[in-house]
């Protein structure tokens, strides 16, 4: 068990939709990051916060948004969903070391868009 | 920008043959290099890491030497087994910017 938690683990939703992905990182770390993985296109950086603010961003899509809240969860907005955006979407939490930054990665949420 | 390219799979290898996934890397600055791996229906867990040139990681029977000069973090492991199946990425995070880019994986099947 990493210590970090996502919810929900399997989701299906039609195509126009928007669902919110949640993840509870470890006690402690300040770090959030989300990431896609689809089978074309391994995985994907998709944006990170720390302590509550953007720190960097990736191949995230306008219609995706996310923010970290003050208990440092994190929830990540899929909007106008297509048929593409379905996919494995971890979550990773973080304490930067100062030498090295190691993730733990959470179960992920699948979701199917049909 | 920062990049990773690791070795297109799937690797299918017979048990105790000698295993090895290349990754190379691309970074503006001086990063630390990572190799995660992804059991079947879980989540990435790390493996093992190296934070400055000439260090080895290792862990669980695998290795990596980090080359700076080649820009190399190849995965090792002398003797392979079925329960080593699973996906193995390479990872780098650099220092200063705690963004970690991942190659696309690679897909390692051992066969009995």
């Amino acid at each position: 068990d990493s210590g970090v938690t996502q919810t929900p683990k399997h989701l299906i939703t039609a195509t126009g939709q928007r669902v919110t992905l949640r993840c509870s990182p470890r006690s402690g770390d300040l770090s959030v990051y989300w990431y896609q993985q689809s089978l074309d296109q391994g995985l994907q950086f998709l944006i990170q916060y720390y302590n509550g603010e953007e720190r960097a961003k990736g191949n995230i899509l306008e219609r995706f948004s996310a923010q970290q809240f003050p208990d440092l969860h994190s929830e990540l907005n899929l909007s106008s969903l297509e048929l593409g955006d379905s996919a494995l979407y971890f979550c990773a939490s973080s304490v930067p070391t100062g030498e090295d930054t190691e993730a733990f990665f959470g179960q992920g949420t699948r979701l199917t868009v049909v | 920008g920062d990049s990773v390219t690791q070795m297109e799979g799937p690797v299918t290898l017979s048990e105790e043959a000698f295993l090895t996934i290349n990754c190379t890397y691309t970074a503006t600055g001086y990063p630390s290099l990572f190799w995660y791996v992804q059991y079947p229906g879980e989540g990435l867990q790390l493996l093992l890491k190296a934070t400055k040139a000439d260090d080895k990681g290792s862990n669980k029977g695998f290795e990596a030497t980090y080359r700076k000069e080649t820009t190399s973090f190849h995965l090792e492991k002398g003797s392979v087994q079925v329960s080593d199946s699973a996906v193995y990425f390479c990872a780098l995070s650099d220092r200063g910017d705690d963004k970690i880019i991942f190659g696309k994986g690679t897909r390692l099947h051992i066969l009995p």
